[in-house]
């Protein structure tokens, strides 16, 4: 069946450090693509998504490109701050028969130290 | 501007009893679902609902059973709980499944602990 992998955690950057969070999926036809964030006690926000090849998804200065040839979508940010410390979800969507579920990665925590 | 609502934030249960989890969205979203997040694991889906009256089992159904009575409303029920049933729950909505893909507007979680 489908299914999303990503990084393990946790993962501590110093602030204005480079992210880089893996993601890798595998999946029938041609799913879209999502990033979830949730900051501490709260629940899931969309990030970013992409819905076919090459897109990129960007928000908040994160950026993530859907790379079919290598089923990645690895979640990028230049500068990262104090305020992005959360946990970041991969997951993936097919466009049919799925019932609009989304197919979660494991999360990925981020802690960012002034 | 609520959302998608969730009640109660925070429960204790001892062995054997039972609950009511309550989701509430008022964004007239057709689908929605009910999913549990424990560490190491991410978010797995319980159950899903598709319509008022209507509901599915997900990955991870058993031990829960589910209501959609109206359309704003989810609830999700723990007829006897069991310490394996301590996590957290969201639910979620989201408008349409098919077609352009939507995205799923979550709650803030209930925390259940099962003694």
């Amino acid at each position: 069946g489908d299914s999303v992998t990503q990084m393990e955690g946790p993962v501590t950057l110093s602030e204005e450090a480079f992210l880089t969070i893996n993601c890798t999926y595998t999946a029938t036809g041609y799913p879209s693509l999502f990033w979830y964030v949730q900051y501490p006690g709260e629940g899931l926000q969309l990030l970013l998504k992409a819905t076919k090849a090459d897109d990129k998804g960007s928000n908040k200065g994160f950026e993530a490109t859907y790379r079919k040839e290598t089923t990645s979508f690895h979640l990028e940010k230049g500068s990262v701050q104090v305020s992005d410390s959360a946990v970041y979800f991969c997951a993936l969507k097919q466009l049919v028969g799925s019932q609009g579920n989304l197919i979660f990665g494991k999360g990925t925590k981020l802690s960012v130290k002034p | 501007n609520a959302g998608v609502t969730q009640t109660p934030k925070f429960r204790v249960l001892k062995t054997g009893q039972s609950m009511t989890l309550l989701c509430a969205q008022d964004m007239n979203h057709e689908y929605m679902y009910w999913y549990r997040q424990d560490p190491g694991m991410g978010l797995r889906l319980i159950h899903y609902s598709v319509g008022e009256g209507t509901t599915a089992k997900g990955e991870v159904p058993d031990g829960y059973n589910v209501s959609r009575l109206k359309k704003q409303n989810f609830l999700l029920g723990l007829e006897s709980a069991a310490p394996s049933q301590t996590s957290v729950y969201f639910c979620a909505s989201s408008y349409v499944a098919g077609g352009p893909p939507g995205e799923l507007f979550f709650g803030e979680g209930s925390r259940l602990t099962v003694l």
